[in-house]
């Protein structure tokens, strides 16, 4: 089983929209969560952290469900912009390492 | 914003040649790390480096590879004898401290490595 699993996608969606992207992760001891976004050929840029209760950074809302191993995405009123790889990761406890997810694809369109 | 920043941007290199990888970290940061990702592919942990020492490594980071912090500022990523499968993106990042309550790490805009 993988450590971090994403949909590869794509997601294609029309600008203005509303989508949400899900992780699992298979170790119970993964400790610590993030989003990268990733655009084609570049480096992966931290989009936010996930905290237990749940965060929002403007448009951006992160989910973390530890008894599921489940890390979710919600991006709102999507911007043309927003078109990149997003990129699931968790840090397991007592590692500095970090693993990734293959990452999820969005498209968004005018 | 302070950031983290690689040299050179791309370097093509003859099958069992040596390569240096350069990166200049976030300047208060005390954590350096180093990951690849072959194209298509995962982004791919290889090796942590604290206080002038490698702290984490992975089954990737075998004898080929070395880091070395050669100055205050330079943190150096070496592989020995390139093999085609080498040919790779390489990030280097950073991140402030390790409180174990997950400092996000920062990376650079990476090094294309390509082995002929």
């Amino acid at each position: 089983r993988k450590e971090v699993e994403q949909d590869p996608g794509p997601f294609n969606v029309p600008e203005g929209a509303t989508v949400a992207f899900n992780c699992t992760y298979s170790n119970s001891a993964s400790q610590s969560f993030f989003w990268y976004r990733q655009d084609c050929r570049k480096e992966p840029k931290l989009l936010m952290s996930v905290y237990s209760s749940g965060n929002e950074d403007g448009r951006f809302t992160a989910q973390l469900n530890r008894a599921s191993q489940y890390i979710s995405l919600l991006i709102r009123d999507s911007k043309l912009s927003d078109s990149a790889t997003y990129l699931c990761v968790v840090r397991i406890r007592g590692f500095q390492k970090l693993v990734f997810g293959t990452g999820t694809r969005l498209l968004v369109s005018p | 914003e302070p950031e983290v920043t690689q040299t050179p941007s791309h370097q093509v290199t003859q099958m069992g040649q040596e390569v240096i990888l350069r990166c200049v970290p976030i300047s208060n940061h005390l954590y350096f790390y180093w990951y690849r990702q072959i194209l298509g592919q995962k982004v791919e942990f290889l090796v942590s480096f604290y206080n002038n020492e490698i702290s984490e490594k992975s089954e990737i980071f075998d004898d080929q590879f070395s880091v070395e912090r050669p100055d205050g500022s330079n943190f150096t990523l070496k592989i020995r004898s390139t093999k085609l499968e080498d040919s790779a993106m390489y990030f280097c990042a950073s991140s402030e401290v390790w409180t174990g309550k997950g400092q996000p790490q920062h990376f650079g805009d990476g090094t294309r490595l390509s082995i002929l």
